[in-house]
């Protein structure tokens, strides 16, 4: 089964922009890439989502290269309450089976 | 917009009873319905996926007698958790999906505490 892999954690200090990789070697073509924004006892909470090149919103940019085997999350000027785990999401449903795969998740804490 | 809710918020239960779950989405209608668990400090794993009308498809090693999901309207899927057992113990995550949008709207999780 394919692995979709994050650090484990990485601290920052507001104001500072923070970047999240999430490796997925086993990308497939109909795979998009969505990430995800937890705090404790929560449901996740939608960030952004993409399948290739950059997307940006008005929270975050996603950076997807050509191959598409990695993707990386920019968050710009962090405060403390960014501080969560983030997933990425790498998959795909309603066609003959559904992919969902969670990575491992990241913990970001944002020190003053 | 795309708001879904979850009842319980948290529940205990003892070993060998039956536990329901409501997942229901408040301002869309969910073509389809994703239940999730997520183990302390641990990602979330897929346990199923439903569609309105159908009977739920389990990811491979998810109990389909155990795990009972019944999908009966486009705002409302449930998970009933048969003859739980302490590891059982659990937060449920579901979420919503509409149209051909990939982008999933998640509940607010219930936890789920088997004595």
């Amino acid at each position: 089964l394919a692995k979709t892999t994050q650090p484990i954690s990485m601290d920052s200090y507001e104001g500072q922009e923070v970047n999240i990789t999430c490796s997925h070697n086993n990308i497939a073509t109909n795979d998009y890439i969505t990430w995800y924004q937890q705090f404790p006892s929560q449901g996740p909470r939608f960030i952004i989502q993409g399948y290739k090149t950059k997307v940006t919103n008005e929270v975050a940019s996603l950076f997807i290269p050509a191959d598409r085997k990695s993707s990386t999350l920019s968050l710009p000027r962090v405060s403390l309450s960014d501080t969560a785990v983030y997933y990425c999401l790498v998959g795909s449903y309603g066609g003959a089976t559904n992919k969902l795969i969670f990575g491992t998740g990241t913990l970001l804490a944002v020190q003053p | 917009g795309a708001v879904v809710s979850q009842h319980p918020s948290r529940v205990i239960c003892k070993s060998g009873t039956s536990v329901k779950i409501e997942c229901r989405s408040l301002d869309f209608q969910a073509t389809t319905m994703f239940w999730y668990r997520q183990f302390p400090k641990q990602s979330l794993m897929l346990m199923a996926t439903s569609n309105e009308g159908s009977k739920a498809t389990y990811e491979q090693g998810v109990e389909k007698d155990k795990f009972l999901i019944n999908h009966a309207s486009l705002t409302l899927s449930t998970l009933t958790v048969t003859s739980a057992h302490p590891e059982d113990s659990s937060f449920y995550i579901c979420s919503g999906a509409r149209g051909s949008s990939y982008e999933q709207y998640f509940g607010p999780g219930t936890r789920l505490t088997v004595t």
